[in-house]
């Protein structure tokens, strides 16, 4: 079965272009959720949408970034301006039903590594 | 507010000795628990995870975790460390019915040959 698949995998682009990451999830999966890792703050769960519904976006860290969901298979995460400090590893992940506190496992894509210049 | 703390950046083992990673979390009530592991470049992947029951939880990989509430601990335990293990491990919890799974900082594992 294939898992959540991201892309672009890297991205290198100039500060103050737009960025837009992609994913798809594992089908039947009903939770979507976007992670942001990097080195000074680990892991950070930005949004995560039920039912292609955002629940909670409170970890998005400003109006910069924006996230859709407009169809069970497919979300995007969107930085415009891009500046220097949201170079990170963007995650995508998907669970089953409601997620992790209904007892579900999330499974992570492998990433998209983005660079700002 | 949930959170976890894994008090060891770096561990260093040689190969074929034991392992133990620690995890230690705050939740008010009963915590559902994880360990996800990162080799480099690659996304997380999941080990174990505790919701309840047996408190002694097998994994993949020949990794296995024990809960212990009266210690708000959840490490994690491998009798044999083989090369591959080499990677990241991080910890993480989330509360019964929400769906914000709070990571910790994670543990850098090298294994010597």
């Amino acid at each position: 079965d294939a898992g959540v698949i991201q892309s672009p995998r890297h991205e290198v682009t100039e500060m103050g272009q737009e960025v837009t990451l992609r994913c798809k999830p594992i089908s039947g999966h009903n939770s979507l959720f976007w992670y942001r890792q990097t080195m000074m703050r680990g892991l950070e769960l930005l949004i995560y949408f039920n039912n292609n519904v955002p629940i909670d976006d409170s970890g998005m860290p400003e109006d910069r970034f924006s996230a859709k969901m407009p169809n069970a298979s497919f979300s995007t995460l969107k930085i415009q301006p891009s500046e220097p400090r949201d170079s990170a590893v963007y995650f995508c992940a998907s669970s089953p039903q409601a997620g992790p506190g209904s007892g579900n496992t999330i499974y992570f894509g492998e990433g998209s590594w983005l660079t700002v210049v | 507010a949930q959170s976890v703390t894994q008090p060891d950046i770096h561990i260093t083992v040689s190969e074929g000795a034991s392992l133990e990673l620690r995890c230690n979390y705050s939740y008010g009530a009963t915590p559902y628990l994880f360990w996800y592991v990162q080799s480099p470049g690659q996304g997380l992947q999941l080990l174990l995870k505790y919701f309840s029951g047996d408190t002694l939880v097998q994994g993949i990989k020949g990794f296995e975790a024990e809960f212990k509430r009266s210690q708000s601990s959840f490490n994690l335990r491998k009798p044999s460390v083989h090369w591959s293990d080499a990677a990241e491990y991080f910890c993480a919890v989330v509360g019964g019915g929400g769906n914000k799974l709070t990571f910790g900082t994670g543990t850098q594992l090298k294994v010597e040959l």
